[in-house]
């Protein structure tokens, strides 16, 4: 199985500031068909996940582009250009490669 | 707009069993794959199972621990998915919610419904 491994655990950011979260997998996330199918989720407390980014570096509809993902094979990051108070909650990377495994999360709050 | 509302949680006795449902509109279901992904209270979140569509057999595929107790199947005509759940165990007891997949991930989310398995 791939394990996704996510640093930090929890994030204290100020606002306005940036953030970035890691994210490891145990095995390359690089599909037969050449895609790298690394997503990032964000919870807010109470609710659903949301998507915010797929294929790595892919923005979903309507997520801010104060988000931004990079990365290639095993290695990934979640940057936020600047933080603000709706992007309080939970991180999670997820690969869709070798079906489909979570990361632990990462919990971000405001300094 | 999407639209995904699940159904179907509530409390039951370990060894018992559930199915919930997921009723989903603004989309053409048909076409669609679906998972469902759960959240035990205070932790992450864990895909358990996937269905292709029709034009790919309905395919399934399953996560290690609920691998033979947990049956996921869709109903076109009713643009419905549902999640059988057999021999509940108390590490079952979760948020459950359904999900829509594309471009190798899990593009939109219903509001998830919660089964307990307590005695």
């Amino acid at each position: 199985d791939v394990v996704m491994t996510q640093s930090p655990l929890s994030l204290p950011v100020t606002l306005g500031q940036p953030a970035s979260i890691s994210c490891r997998s145990s095995q390359s996330l690089v599909y037969s068909d050449g895609n790298t199918y690394l997503n990032w989720f964000h919870q807010r407390p109470g609710q659903s996940p949301r998507r915010l980014i797929y294929k790595v570096s892919n923005r979903d509809s309507g997520v801010p582009d104060r988000f931004s993902g990079s990365g290639s094979g095993t290695d990934f990051t979640l940057k936020i250009s600047r933080v603000e108070a709706e992007d309080v909650g939970v991180y999670y990377c997820m690969q869709g490669t070798h079906w489909f495994t979570f990361g632990q999360g990462t919990k971000l709050e405001i300094k | 707009e999407v639209q995904l509302v699940e159904s179907g949680g509530g409390l039951v006795q370990p060894g018992g069993s559930l199915r919930l449902s997921c009723a989903a509109s603004g989309f053409t279901f048909t076409n669609a794959w679906m998972s469902w992904v759960r959240q035990a209270p205070g932790k992450g979140l864990e895909w358990i199972a996937h269905i292709k569509s029709k034009t790919e057999a309905e395919t399934t595929e399953y996560a290690a621990p609920v691998k033979g107790r947990f049956t996921i199947s869709r109903d076109d005509s009713k643009n419905t998915l549902y999640l059988q759940m057999n021999s509940l165990k108390t590490e079952d007891t979760a948020v459950y919610y359904c999900t829509t997949e594309w471009a190798g991930g899990f593009n939109s989310w219903g509001q998830g419904t919660m089964v307990t398995v307590s005695s």
